[in-house]
């Protein structure tokens, strides 16, 4: 149990362009969502949480308008790339809280902007 | 805020054991965690402290001393697919039942024959 899906695995987009990326619960709620983003050689670095039904919160220097979140449901919520630039590339890795309060990984979806 | 502190790189013999400590600072201090992550791929769950003391599983043993402000996770019997980074990460409580885990820079351990 405790599944997490994250699509796409891997996307290349142009400059300019804006890349959806969806992260899901396969087999529970969750009420709280995580969006993380880790550059080669770092750590995780939190985005923003996300709460169903409710705006997301983010990070300290993390652009709002720029990575736009929503979590329409308790199984799914989605990032948005907008006006992607070559050094937003990078690993994008969603988590969602289980009633548990255990965090549980997506695979993780790799964004490489040409 | 939160400042975790973790080795950064780590070698260790195959079927040896190895100890990677972590510390950190933090206020509203509600559970310590452990991940292992491999290149390029997602961090998995390997342990949670939230009292002082040591938590077995398997190979795999992550102590916790709230007071001192450290954690260390003990891997016994070393293979080589353990060769990976390990991610301490803190979990703060942020008030109004939620809250927030903050990941340290991880240690990269490499296991050689």
């Amino acid at each position: 149990g405790a599944v997490v899906s994250q699509h796409p695995s891997r996307v290349i987009c142009k400059s300019g362009t804006s890349v959806k990326i969806e992260c899901r619960s396969l087999d529970f709620q969750a009420t709280t969502m995580f969006w993380y983003r880790q550059f080669p050689k770092q750590s995780l670095m939190l985005m923003a949480t996300s709460n169903e039904g409710s705006k997301a919160t983010y990070e300290q220097g993390v652009e709002k308008d720029k990575f736009l979140i929503n979590h329409a449901s308790l199984t799914l919520s989605t990032l948005t790339v907008t006006s992607a630039h070559p050094e937003d590339s990078s690993f994008y890795i969603c988590s969602a809280r289980g009633d548990d309060y255990e965090q549980y990984f997506g695979p993780g979806t790799r964004l490489t902007v040409t | 805020g939160q400042n975790i502190d973790q080795p950064t790189e780590m070698t260790a013999t195959e079927g040896a054991i190895v100890q990677i400590n972590c510390t950190y600072q933090t206020s509203g201090f509600n559970g310590l965690f452990w991940y292992q992550q491999h290149a390029g791929e997602a961090p998995t769950f390997l342990s949670y402290n939230v009292l002082d003391g040591l938590e077995e599983k398997g190979r795999f043993s992550s102590f916790l001393s709230r007071s001192k402000g450290y954690s260390y996770l003990l891997l016994k019997e070393l293979q080589m697919k353990d060769s990976a980074s390990y991610l301490c990460a803190v979990r703060e409580d942020s008030g109004a039942g939620s809250y927030q885990l903050t990941f340290g820079k991880g240690t990269k351990l490499s296991v050689i024959p």
